[in-house]
């Protein structure tokens, strides 16, 4: 079945500091990715939506020039936060659905990226 | 703005117990209801729900979808301890294909 490769798991940084995350589809080629993120004891909540080839499209109230996606090829979509804060600290996870599976199978997700600054 | 409510937030039942988590909707353009469990990790897929009335079944969990009353229920029979665990509902959009989260029901089981 589809899967969806996500690393790094774990981050641990200076404040400051510009953090990348990769999000793989392992099986499958995906025209589009979601980026989520998950602050503690919190639902997910979808960042931005990365498309290949062409420019993210971010939900509002998500800064684009501080989180910066890059969809630059069919497999592979990377989300790097720029400058990362304490108030950064989160759980990021990314998703991707098979498009030749669309009707029938639903979004998978990464394992998840903790990023902790300090 | 598409939301999605779950309830109750939290559970704490005893093992063998059956537990009814529920989910409403409101998404714009609706395609599909997801339900995910989530332990320490990202979300695993559980359901996925197109037709209203049609239950979908894996072992002891079962789960329905009601589009006239843009709800779905998750049951759970017999629960054990590893049922434990935050348990997401997602509707999807047509186009997007985005999901929007409920906040989520933390289900706790004892033994």
């Amino acid at each position: 079945g589809a899967v969806v490769s996500q690393h790094p798991s774990r981050v641990i940084c200076k404040s400051g500091t510009s953090v990348k995350i990769e999000c793989r589809s392992l099986d499958f080629q995906a025209t589009t990715m979601f980026w989520y993120r998950q602050f503690p004891k919190q639902s997910l909540m979808l960042m931005a939506t990365s498309n290949e080839g062409s420019k993210a499209t971010y939900e509002q109230g998500v800064e684009k020039d501080k989180f910066l996606i890059n969809h630059a090829s069919l497999t592979l979509s990377t989300l790097t936060v720029t400058s990362a804060h304490p108030e950064d600290s989160s759980f990021y996870i990314c998703s991707a659905r098979d498009p030749a599976a669309y009707s029938n199978q639903p979004q998978h997700f990464g394992d998840g990226t903790r990023l902790s600054i300090l | 703005e598409d939301k999605v409510v779950q309830s109750p937030l939290s559970l704490v039942v005893h093992e063998g117990d059956t537990v009814t988590l529920n989910c409403s909707y409101e998404v714009t353009n609706f395609r599909s209801l997801l339900w995910y469990k989530q332990e320490k990790k990202a979300p695993t897929f559980l359901f996925m729900l197109t037709s209203s009335g049609i239950e979908k079944k894996s072992g002891r969990l079962s789960s329905i979808l009601d589009k006239k009353e843009l709800s779905s229920i998750l049951n759970i029979t017999a629960t054990q301890t590893g049922d434990s665990a935050i348990y997401l509902c997602a509707g999807e959009n047509q186009g997007a294909q985005k999901l929007v989260f409920g906040q989520g029901t933390r289900l706790t089981i004892n033994p």
